[in-house]
């Protein structure tokens, strides 16, 4: 089956700095890929995503790249801020819609 | 965004009892809802893929026996969890799959919080 590995774990970034998270899948057949943010003891949101035919996507602060060939994706916060705190997954997704999560990154971002 | 409920919110139960998880999509129909456990400060564990009119997929070392799923409608879903022992406490988090020509997007639920005493 799929095998998603996301790093790093924890990430601390000053206010106005640029985050960066990495993750790696093993099944060539995946072709969707969601970034989600979990804040403490709510739901996961989505707040990005990338279909395989595209090698990158933004939306104001937030982008998204993908390499098919090395079978890695990641998600770039620009400018960060404090509410910018929070857990992040990405997650790898096949056709039949069943996605497989990475571990999370706990993002925070200092005042 | 599509919007997903969850009922209850919290649970405590007394071991051996059996606990009704109920995963509603509010404004859209889902053919596919996904069942998740989450252990704090983890991450989500796929249990099993519900399908509305079919039987559950379960993953690879989930008790299908103990986590009863039923997708009787278009827009609810039921997770039971049987004989429920402490082991069992954790947070359960449902999503719903909404599928277009562009995206395959999961809307999760707010989560329900087990605990059994």
């Amino acid at each position: 089956g799929e095998n998603v590995e996301q790093h790093p774990s924890t990430l601390s970034v000053q206010e106005g700095d640029s985050a960066v998270i990495k993750c790696t899948y093993s099944d060539s057949a995946s072709n969707y890929f969601p970034w989600y943010k979990q804040e403490l003891g709510k739901r996961p949101q989505l707040i990005i995503d990338i279909r395989s035919n595209v090698g990158e996507k933004k939306d104001q602060r937030i982008a998204v790249t993908l390499n098919k060939t090395a079978k890695h994706f990641s998600l770039h916060i620009t400018e960060t801020q404090p509410e910018d705190s929070a857990v992040y997954f990405c997650a790898a997704s096949n056709g039949a819609g069943k996605s497989t999560f990475g571990d999370g990154t706990t993002l925070t971002v200092k005042p | 965004g599509a919007v997903v409920s969850q009922h209850p919110s919290r649970v405590i139960c007394k071991s051996g009892t059996s606990v009704k998880i109920e995963c509603r999509s509010l404004d859209f129909q889902a053919t596919t809802m996904f069942w998740y456990r989450q252990f704090p400060k983890q991450s989500l564990m796929l249990m099993a893929t519900s399908n509305e009119g079919s039987k559950a997929t379960y993953e690879q070392g989930v008790e299908k026996d103990k986590f009863l799923i039923n997708h009787a409608s278009l827009t609810l879903s039921t997770l039971t969890v049987t004989s429920a022992h402490p082991e069992d406490s954790s947070f359960y988090i449902c999503s719903a799959r909404v599928l277009t020509r562009i995206t395959d997007t999961q809307y999760f639920g707010p989560g329900t919080r087990l605990t059994v005493l």
